[in-house]
């Protein structure tokens, strides 16, 4: 089972803000993917990569940003969070050893007043 | 439009019973399916796979079934437990696109009642 883990659990946070949510895992994984989520509704892909320096745009749009400068850490940033942000976001990844089976972290639960 | 449906919101199942979610796909390019389970404030937890070149796959109490004809695959759970209760996620992916990007429904609240 993959040790992947999310900064913070929980956030809530005024309009205008920055924000960082961190993702990290131990287990080496090259591929890091980050999912958002409603209540009620699927998880939808909006960042993937591959490896370190690579960063794709996923099929939902979004206003975040990505970066992958070391193989275990996956942050995701909004520069200026909006009320319409309020969201869950999941971070996941996967080994080549299964290629299509992605283990997520407990995931980040944001709240932008 | 919506490529992966599951169309029951909600399933309840008597403890001990079977419980069988159900999963339906528009894309007939996906090849390889995944059920999750997530629990609140948690994130989904991997269940069980199955392959576009296999019918069935088991694992314990859980079995998945895929009907390619239909575009359609279950999950069967027996027997059912209360710590069963949670959201289920199928999901998707058409290989080799390269990304292994999953394709989620909505998903389904499972609880198990005593």
């Amino acid at each position: 089972e993959a040790d992947i883990y999310q900064t913070p659990r929980y956030l809530v946070i005024g309009t205008g803000k920055k924000i960082t949510l961190e993702c990290s895992q131990t287990m080496g994984h090259d591929k890091m993917y980050w999912y958002q989520q409603d209540p009620g509704m699927e998880l939808h892909l909006i960042h993937y990569s591959y490896g370190v320096n690579s960063t794709e745009k996923g099929d939902l749009s979004s206003e975040s940003t990505v970066s992958r400068i070391r193989t275990e850490h996956f942050p995701l940033t909004l520069e200026s969070a909006r009320p319409s942000h309020t969201s869950q976001y999941l971070c996941a990844s996967s080994p080549p050893s299964h290629l299509q089976t992605q283990y997520f972290g407990p995931g980040t639960r944001l709240l932008v007043l | 439009d919506q490529q992966v449906k599951q169309n029951s919101p909600s399933l309840s199942v008597q403890e001990g019973r079977i419980s069988i979610l159900n999963c339906d796909y528009t894309n007939s390019m996906f090849d390889y399916f995944l059920w999750y389970k997530k629990y609140p404030a948690e994130g989904p937890t991997f269940l069980i796979s199955i392959s576009s070149i296999k019918d069935k796959n088991e694992d314990g109490r859980f079995t998945v079934f895929l009907n390619k004809s239909a575009k359609h695959l279950s999950l069967h759970i027996v027997p059912s437990q209360p710590g069963d209760s949670a959201v289920y996620f199928c999901a998707a992916s058409a290989m080799p696109q390269g990304a292994q990007k999953l394709v989620f429904g909505q998903g389904t609240r499972l609880t198990i009642n005593p």
